[in-house]
């Protein structure tokens, strides 16, 4: 089974942190994701990878960065974290070859901002 | 992308079959349509897809109309553990990493 990880299932950060949120997968996958997840507003695309190093903003980049040095790994980074930025955050993973794009999902990291 | 229509919530009974539909009328030919489920606390979790013809999987059954402008996801006989959030989602597959968009989806409480 794919399985794809995230470092923390429940975050508390306060205003102005930086925060690292890490994604891990142990399939190979090139293709990676970070979403949040808001009430009534669904899963919004905040950035995504399709290979080491490379990146795509998603539909609301702004307020965050990404890392991909590693292939399994793909890391978000919030640089000076803000109350709008409390949410669910969602990490997944799919291979390159999918031609059907399922995506595997993290458990996904419920952030806090105080 | 098509835009999907769900109900907001649904019931069902536990062993009985749960039936949640999903209107997606300006459907695509080359857009297929696609199942996830969340349920609470977790991450959305793949179900099924199909372009036109019904399919099943180990986990459900997946009908598509013949015009394509709807579609219903079966669960033969819901447990009280598919209790979530079901997504019904319409997207032309290709072959570059593509972002899902997840709508508001059907809550399905299963009752004991």
């Amino acid at each position: 089974d794919v399985k794809v990880t995230q470092s923390s299932r429940y975050l508390v950060k306060r205003t102005g942190e930086k925060v690292f949120l890490e994604c891990v997968q142990d399939m190979d996958h090139e293709n990676m994701f970070w979403y949040r997840q808001d009430p009534g507003l669904g899963l919004r695309l905040i950035y995504f990878s399709y290979d080491v190093k490379m990146k795509e903003k998603g539909d609301i980049p702004e307020g965050y960065s990404v890392s991909r040095e590693k292939k399994e790994r793909f890391s978000l980074i919030l640089e000076s974290a803000s109350t709008n930025q409390t949410s669910m955050y969602l990490c997944a993973s799919t291979p390159r070859a999918s031609s059907y794009n399922e995506q595997f999902f993290g458990p996904g990291t419920r952030l806090t901002v105080l | 992308d098509a835009k999907t229509t769900q109900p907001t919530s649904m019931d069902c009974a536990e062993g009985r079959a749960a039936n949640l539909p999903c209107n997606h009328s300006t459907i695509s030919g080359n857009e297929y349509v696609y199942w996830y489920r969340q349920i609470h606390s977790q991450g959305p979790q793949y179900i099924i897809h199909g372009l036109k013809n019904n399919e099943t999987n180990e986990m459900a059954s997946l009908i598509i109309t013949e015009d394509r402008k709807s579609s219903t996801l079966i669960l033969p006989h819901a447990t009280l553990r598919d209790t979530a959030v079901y997504y019904c989602i319409v997207r032309v597959v290709t072959g570059s990493a593509r972002q899902l968009t997840f709508g508001s989806g059907t809550q399905l409480t299963v009752l004991p």
